[in-house]
């Protein structure tokens, strides 16, 4: 099984700013994920981190607020762009191969004030 | 939008009991995978059931799947205070279909000591 590494585990930020959140894979993985998760509430899926091109996005989500780099199969970063306070959530990343069971990080939760 | 949906969204019981919870689902899928996740933190993976699979077991956890009915049931057995979260399931693919995991809303599971 992979483990997967987020940072931060956790943050508050000034409205305005922009967070950049890390994610780190100990093993190749085919798929990465960016998940949003409002408290109480499911996961939310941001977009999918595709290695050395664009990020596919969900309706709802823009590159321009979540930009998302994966420079390889192992590493991944989701930035929360110019932030308000209904920015405020749990951000997740996860990992999968194909057929396999997804992975995730310990998440990172964001308060903006 | 969501694929699975579980039933119930909350359930209270006394350490030693056993829990069940259902989850139900729209279209045909390749996996069904059931998570835990523990106040806010990341999901820790439990158990992945193929579609062509019936039933699973992990230690005091089994899983069932029934693709005539779109639904799956987690099963824990003798539970324990430290079973306490929220647990969510999550399906994936059918025919042509994506590999990208969707959530459900989650049950929340408090067991008392």
């Amino acid at each position: 099984s992979a483990v997967i590494s987020q940072k931060p585990s956790r943050d508050i930020c000034q409205r305005g700013t922009s967070l950049t959140i890390q994610c780190q894979v100990d093993s190749q993985v085919t798929m990465m994920f960016w998940y949003r998760q409002q408290p109480g509430q499911s996961l939310t899926l941001i977009a999918t981190a595709n290695q050395g091109s664009e990020a596919t996005y969900e309706s709802g989500f823009v590159i321009d607020k979540f930009p998302i780099s994966r420079p390889n199969l192992t590493f991944s970063t989701l930035t929360v762009s110019n932030m308000s306070p209904e920015d405020s959530s749990i951000y997740l990343c996860s990992g999968q191969s194909a057929g396999s069971e997804a992975f995730f990080g310990q998440g990172t939760r964001l308060t903006v004030v | 939008s969501q694929q699975g949906e579980e039933d119930p969204q909350a359930l209270s019981i006394q350490e030693g009991e056993n829990a069940t919870m259902n989850c139900s689902y729209k279209t045909s899928i390749n996996n069904l995978q059931w998570y835990r996740q523990n106040s806010g933190r990341g999901l820790v993976h439990l158990i992945l059931i193929r579609s062509n699979e019936r039933e699973k077991h992990s230690g005091r956890l089994r899983v069932t799947l029934d693709t005539s009915k779109k639904s799956s049931s987690l099963l824990i057995t003798a539970s324990r205070a430290a079973d306490t979260a929220s647990y969510f399931c999550a399906t994936d693919g059918g025919t042509g279909g994506s590999y990208i995991p969707t959530f459900g809303r989650g049950t929340s599971l408090i067991v008392h000591p």
